[in-house]
């Protein structure tokens, strides 16, 4: 079946730093993929997605591409700031009606001063 | 738009009470999920409904739990007897379909059993 694989965690950065956090998937077809993040207190919420291979999804200073030959679904930011401590779940969906959203364990990012 | 709505907020009962979470999810989606997280396992589908019927319930751990949407805006999870594992937080989250739509989570329920 459909599953996603989160790097371990948590990550802790210093603020301005670079963050990359790993993401692997194994699925039939052609899934969509997703990263969302939450917040303290909150339920989780979209951060970026793509839709099929070599799309890149972006928002709010993140990046994800979509690799089809590596299985993989990456994020980075450039520059992470401190409200960007949060824990982050990569995700897939597969093809087909009343297909599931499948979950990674999520990492936990907090990001000093 | 006021988002997922769930309620209470917070719950905390003893050990063999009744425990009912209750949801509104965004009009005009056709699509509910509860899922259920803890730290050792993580967030875990317990079920989902698609236009007010139950598609896959799979995920509910035990016959404790019941869930229902008896119409587009209301659904409940109802947990009979409760016990101290069911410790979690419990979010329902809601959708207009489920491949490339993105859920929308409510703030969750965050259940203690005593």
């Amino acid at each position: 079946g459909d599953s996603v694989t989160q790097m371990e965690g948590p990550v802790t950065l210093s603020e301005e730093a670079f963050l990359t956090i790993n993401c692997t998937y194994t699925a039939t077809g052609y899934p969509s993929l997703f990263w969302y993040v939450q917040y303290p207190g909150e339920g989780l919420q979209l951060l970026l997605k793509a839709t099929k291979a070599d799309d890149k999804g972006s928002n709010k200073g993140f990046e994800a591409t979509y690799r089809k030959e590596t299985t993989s679904f990456h994020l980075e930011k450039g520059s992470v700031q401190v409200s960007d401590s949060a824990v982050y779940f990569c995700a897939l969906s597969g093809v087909g009606a009343n297909s599931k959203l499948t979950f990674g364990k999520g990492i936990t990012l907090s990001v000093r001063p | 738009d006021a988002g997922v709505i769930q309620s209470p907020r917070h719950e905390v009962t003893e050990m063999g009470q009744e425990v009912t979470l209750r949801c509104k999810p965004i009009s005009g989606h056709d699509y509910l999920f509860w899922y259920r997280q803890t730290m050792m396992r993580g967030l875990e589908l317990l079920i989902y409904f698609n236009n007010n019927v139950p598609i896959d319930d799979s995920g509910m751990p035990e016959d404790r739990f019941s869930a229902k949407m008896p119409n587009a805006s209301f659904s409940t999870l109802k947990i009979q007897p409760s016990e101290p594992r069911d410790s979690a937080v419990y979010f329902c989250a809601s959708s207009e379909g489920t491949y490339n739509s993105p859920l929308h989570f409510g703030n969750g329920t965050r259940l203690t059993v005593t």
